[in-house]
């Protein structure tokens, strides 16, 4: 069946890095684009970023421009979610969720196909 | 700031219709995508595009928008509806980029 699965709860000092595994199976890994969402305690969902698993190519939400990096190991069918220079506000659930790598079209409309398979969530804590 | 607007909270009685809105200037041009989080849960998607239900998802979910308005109306609401839910479509300051609204948490009475 198709899943993804993440890594473990990483506890990290302020100042560090992170970098979170998302590992699919059941699925064409390079059909599939893979985004990066997180959510701080109580609050909302935050889009973080997007990766092509295909080539590789990225695009980030200017909040993280310059401290995430997304990669991807097309052997083991897995992306990675590295950010830098961790605070106290970066203490969140990330998840990883894949979306068809098409766009449609209806009328004057253009649409996505959804972000239909999540990971479980990666629990990060910030503290000192 | 999100640029998708979301009222932060929706009741409905049991049984009855209820419709939550995202509104955002991305939308004119952009249908919204809608997620369905439980607490301790991974969201899951409940509609994209126009009107389209991914498999699983019960008929009662259904989609529209109009001008720069995307709305998700639950029709015949049910205990187990009572969720988080968000809209997310494509972020107005470049390609590929995407934006999720604040959320609107529907307490089903």
């Amino acid at each position: 069946q198709v899943q993804l699965v993440q890594s473990g709860a990483e506890v990290k000092k302020p100042g560090a890095s992170v970098k979170v595994s998302c590992k699919a199976s059941g699925y064409t890994f390079t059909s599939y684009y893979m985004h990066w969402v997180r959510q701080a305690p109580g609050q909302g969902l935050e889009w973080m970023g997007i990766i092509n698993p295909s080539g590789g190519s990225t695009s980030y939400a200017q909040k993280f421009q310059g401290r995430v990096t997304m990669t991807r190991d097309t052997s083991t069918s897995t992306v990675y979610m590295e950010l830098s220079s961790l605070r106290s506000e970066d203490t969140a659930v990330y998840y990883c969720a894949r979306e068809e790598q098409q766009k449609g079209v209806e009328g004057i409309y253009y649409y996505y196909y959804g972000m239909d398979v999540w990971g479980q969530g990666t629990t990060v804590t910030v503290s000192s | 700031s999100s640029e998708l607007t979301q009222d932060p909270a929706v009741s409905v009685a049991l049984g009855q219709t209820v419709r939550i809105t995202c509104q955002g200037d991305s939308l004119r041009s952009y249908y919204a995508s809608w997620y369905q989080q439980k607490p301790g849960q991974a969201p899951v998607l409940v509609i994209y595009g126009k009107n389209n239900r991914p498999s699983g998802i019960p008929d009662r979910f259904s989609g529209s928008s109009s001008g720069n308005t995307a709305s998700l109306t639950i029709t015949g609401a049910q205990a187990e509806d009572e969720a988080d839910y968000y809209c997310n479509s494509r972020d107005s300051s470049g390609n590929h980029l995407r934006v999720f609204g604040g959320g609107t948490k529907l307490t089903v009475l």
